[in-house]
């Protein structure tokens, strides 16, 4: 099984200031890389696939990056309704055997 | 627009069964590339992948929970189900349903993942006597 590893696993940000979280994989995932946003009380919402693409509807300040077994999210310009839980999610086998990170939260400083 | 909503019994008595169930609007459950998945969220915690069944009845289950579960179509309600047998209080979690858009060729060769459309709010399980 591939375990992700996110970190840090909080981030205090002051809005407007821009952050990058951090998603390591133990093994090769290539570009299938997915990051998701989860607010409280809420469903996650898909942000970014394929390590880099944004998901329909996602803002622009949101970039993926990375390949292989090292990926980053940066947010710039924090908005108030970006402070929330951030977890990357890997699928590179098949059969699948989908595994998720710890996630970060993004909280207001 | 897609749209999932999750249903359950809310409650379950240790060593029952528990059954959920997925209604999909929006989009059929017999598109191709289309997964239809169970994810679960213990209170506070992150994550976990349960499982996913596509159209053609192919099942795909997280090792850890295989022993325990079944999932199934039902096309003609375009709903998926989920049931998860000899449950614990580990077992009392928040669960989703989502579309996990995934294409798969070369008999597994080649993946690209499309990412997961979660549904709605979830449904809250709790195992307790």
């Amino acid at each position: 099984e591939i375990v992700m590893t996110q970190s840090p696993a909080t981030l205090s940000v002051s809005p407007g200031e821009s952050v990058t979280l951090s998603c390591r994989a133990s093994g090769n995932v290539g570009t299938n890389l997915a990051w998701y946003q989860q607010r409280p009380g809420q469903a996650p919402r898909l942000l970014i696939y394929g390590a880099s693409t944004r998901a329909t509807g996602v803002a622009g300040r949101f970039t993926g990056g990375g390949s292989g077994t090292e990926f980053t999210l940066t947010i710039s310009s924090l908005q108030s309704e970006d402070f929330a839980v951030y977890y990357c999610q890997q699928c590179n086998q098949w059969p699948p055997r989908l595994t998720f990170g710890g996630g970060t939260k993004v909280e207001i400083k | 627009q897609l749209q999932l909503q999750a249903s359950g019994p809310g409650l379950v008595k240790p060593a029952q069964t528990l059954s959920l169930t997925c209604v999909v609007s929006g989009g059929s459950i017999t598109n191709a590339g289309d997964y239809w998945t169970w994810i679960r969220q213990h209170p506070g915690k992150g994550l976990e992948w349960i499982g996913c069944i596509y159209y053609s009845g192919s099942t795909y289950y997280s090792p850890s929970l295989e022993s325990r579960i079944t999932m199934s179509l039902d096309t003609s309600n375009n709903q998926f189900s989920l049931k998860l047998t000899s449950v614990t209080a580990a077992d009392t979690a928040l669960y989703y349903c989502a579309r996990h858009r995934v294409i798969v060729a070369a008999l597994g060769g080649y993946i690209y993942d499309y990412g997961m459309d979660v549904g709605g709010q979830g449904t809250s399980v709790t195992v307790s006597s």
